[in-house]
């Protein structure tokens, strides 16, 4: 039982490249969100996902994009990088039906140039 | 905008000592959590609290909720060098699907 993974773990970007940020579940959490983290601040929420083919924007949802094609997977997409991009990317996921405690992955710590 | 103001911003203790955070907000919630994240880590899930309790217990960690202040707060007892990390309070005051967490207390713990 991995709990909530994401991959990679670091990346650097050049301004304007595109990429994907995987976060993957075994918990059958039917939740799964998108946190930025950036120095000095909490988690702001960018996008969730109530279940499969269900998506909602957060907080601070510009610039990227979501899909959730399976209960387990959750990725985030940057299609064209900025620098206002940079920060600490963390999923999270839980069950649905109730407002209770998060899971969340390790982060993965992105840089754009 | 961040609706948990965690207070202080930053906290540094001598090891055995008692550890005081707190959070306010400022609309109505259903719950409020508090959570651990340890430098470079992801965040850990401490302890809930519904909006129909005062207070609550687990190990070392007492919380409290007062709805007419919009406020909580988070002792830690018989602190201990592990305990060093910030330490953040979320609530659902964006919606059911939303929780909106504050800036985080930063705990540092001597030997």
């Amino acid at each position: 039982n991995a709990g909530v993974t994401q991959t990679p773990k670091f990346q650097v970007l050049k301004t304007g490249q595109s990429m994907t940020l995987q976060c993957a579940q075994d918990m059958n959490h039917e939740y799964m969100s998108w946190y930025r983290q950036d120095p000095g601040m909490g988690l702001r929420l960018i996008h969730y996902s109530v279940g499969a083919g269900i998506t909602d924007q957060g907080e601070v949802p510009n610039g990227y994009n979501v899909s959730r094609s399976t209960t387990e997977d959750f990725p985030l997409r940057l299609l064209s990088a900025a620098p206002s991009q940079t920060s600490v990317y963390f999923c999270a996921t839980r069950l649905a039906g109730g407002r209770e405690t998060q899971y969340f992955g390790p982060g993965t710590r992105l840089l754009v140039l | 905008s961040q609706q948990g103001e965690e207070d202080p911003q930053a906290l540094s203790i001598q090891e055995g000592e008692n550890a005081t955070m707190n959070c306010s907000y400022k609309t109505s919630i259903n719950n409020l959590q508090w959570y651990r994240q340890n430098s470079g880590r992801g965040l850990v899930h401490l302890i809930l609290i519904r909006s129909n309790e005062r207070e609550k217990h687990s190990g070392r960690l007492r919380v409290t909720l007062d709805t007419s202040k919009k406020s909580s707060s988070l002792l830690i007892t018989a602190s201990r060098a592990a305990d060093t990390a910030s330490y953040f309070c979320a609530t659902d005051a964006g919606g059911a699907q939303k929780l909106v967490f504050g800036q985080g207390t930063r705990l540092t713990i001597n030997p």
